[in-house]
């Protein structure tokens, strides 16, 4: 059973649009929110996190939301830019390592 | 640079053979992690290891095995390598010090082919 689902497989996006990609989990113990981007031949990179004590965190283009009754969280990019197209995982941790979820592709089209 | 590094990056073999795929890292992290990625499937963990003396199996550890030869090296057997295992495989690492947002660091990958 997927404990993390993000349910977009890919995502196309204008220039200068907002990119909103979400992510829902099963597990309520869950305390951590990560967000990872990943380009073609490269490892995946930490792009932003947020704790389960707090619903938004915001690093320049990115915010994440985080809905804890709806076991849901999505990340906001604004505004977006050919160079944000990649697949974006969205991970959570609890007391056992980081569970991803299977990616969405973003591609910003100029 | 303090780094995740990951030999090789690219292997081609054929059924049957032993295929060894090596990580080392110079962050200082206690915590190695070996990951497969395949197309549709997203991330999924095969080992990980806490310390040198700690190796604990992940979602998927069936077919492959690990050896942590010390903090800074893990590395991931095939012992018999099969077709379906050819995929994309990942290390990270994690400082125990990051606490419950277990932010992992990840090395460039190594694709495996296996015919």
């Amino acid at each position: 059973d997927q404990q993390v689902k993000q349910n977009s497989p890919s995502l196309s996006v204008q220039e200068g649009r907002i990119s909103i990609l979400n992510c829902d989990y099963t597990n309520s113990m869950f305390d951590y929110f990560l967000w990872y981007k990943k380009y073609p031949a490269e490892g995946p990179t930490f792009l932003i996190s947020i704790s389960s004590i707090k619903d938004k965190n915001e690093d320049g283009r990115f915010t994440v939301f985080l809905n804890k009754s709806a076991k849901h969280l999505s990340l906001h990019i604004v505004p977006s830019q050919p160079g944000d197209s990649a697949v974006y995982f969205c991970a959570v941790s609890g007391n056992t390592p980081l569970v991803f979820g299977k990616g969405t592709r973003l591609s910003v089209i100029a | 640079d303090a780094d995740v590094t990951q030999t090789p990056r690219n292997r081609i073999t054929k059924t049957g053979k032993r295929i060894m795929l090596e990580c080392s890292q110079t962050k200082g992290h206690d915590r190695m992690y070996w990951y497969r990625q395949d197309p549709g499937l997203g991330l999924r963990l095969i080992y990980y290891s806490f310390d040198v003396k700690d190796i604990n199996k992940g979602e998927i550890s069936d077919g492959y095995s690990v050896s942590r030869q010390a903090q800074a090296k893990f590395s991931l057997s095939l012992e018999s390598a099969i077709p379906n295992q050819t995929a994309l495989y990942f290390c990270a690492t994690s400082d125990r010090t990051s606490g419950s947002s277990n932010e992992q660091f990840f090395g460039p990958g190594t694709r495996l082919t296996v015919l």
